[in-house]
């Protein structure tokens, strides 16, 4: 069956503009959630979406949010971008929640802030 | 913040050998996972262990589990080259918190 999907996979934006990343999950998983992977902070959890529901929040500032819709798909959007925003956003799917079963995590999404 | 830290950060190891990695964590958990990343990509989920398990296996993995230590370890043994990798150890925030916390990463390097 197909992975977990993100797209785009490269995104170059300037600062103060905002993106929005797409994230469609493996075929029946309602659990998604999002992460932050840079050099200096590591991974670090976004949020996490279940039935359409935001489940759990992450340390992240309001300029960061997301949703999921009916279908499971999840996008997650920044606005006001800046240069610390610069990182590989990856999306994690599961059936029911990952902490009990694993998470299926897409390739991500690499953004270049300039 | 990072929960867990890993030790060694990065480890190289000629193709044969076992492998070895650490990583301690601060909180209680539930359930403790492994996570392999190749450079710049996704992550790949390895194994699962519950907080009432010590040991756990699958293939040539091999994870432990010390609660009263918040430590486990991963040993890949017979290392093969496509195992060069950066290794994470996640763990939950108890239950019904799907959030994952990350810890530092080990760097494996399989030397052919």
């Amino acid at each position: 069956k197909a992975g977990v999907t993100q797209t785009p996979r490269y995104l170059i934006k300037t600062r103060g503009q905002q993106v929005t990343l797409s994230c469609s999950p493996i075929s029946g998983h309602r659990s998604v959630s999002w992460y932050q992977q840079t050099p200096g902070q590591g991974l670090q959890f976004l949020f996490e979406y279940f039935s359409e529901t935001q489940r759990n929040k992450g340390n992240f500032p309001g300029r960061f949010s997301g949703r999921q819709f009916s279908n499971s798909r999840s996008e997650m959007n920044v606005s006001t971008l800046e240069l610390g925003d610069s990182a590989l956003y990856l999306c994690a799917s599961s059936l029911w929640g990952g902490t009990n079963y694993g998470y299926t995590f897409g390739s991500g999404t690499r953004l270049t802030v300039v | 913040s990072q929960q867990g830290e890993e030790d060694p950060q990065a480890l190289s190891i000629q193709e044969g050998e076992n492998a070895t990695m650490n990583c301690s964590y601060k909180t209680s958990i539930n359930n403790l996972q492994w996570y392999r990343q190749n450079s710049g990509r996704g992550l790949v989920h390895l194994i699962l262990i519950r907080s009432n398990e010590r040991e756990k296996h699958s293939g040539r993995l091999r994870v432990t589990l010390d609660t009263s230590k918040k430590s486990s370890s991963l040993l890949i043994t017979a290392s093969r080259a496509a195992d060069t990798a950066s290794y994470f150890c996640a763990t939950d925030g108890g239950f019904g918190n799907e959030k994952l916390t990350f810890g530092t990463g080990t760097r494996l390097t399989i030397i052919p």
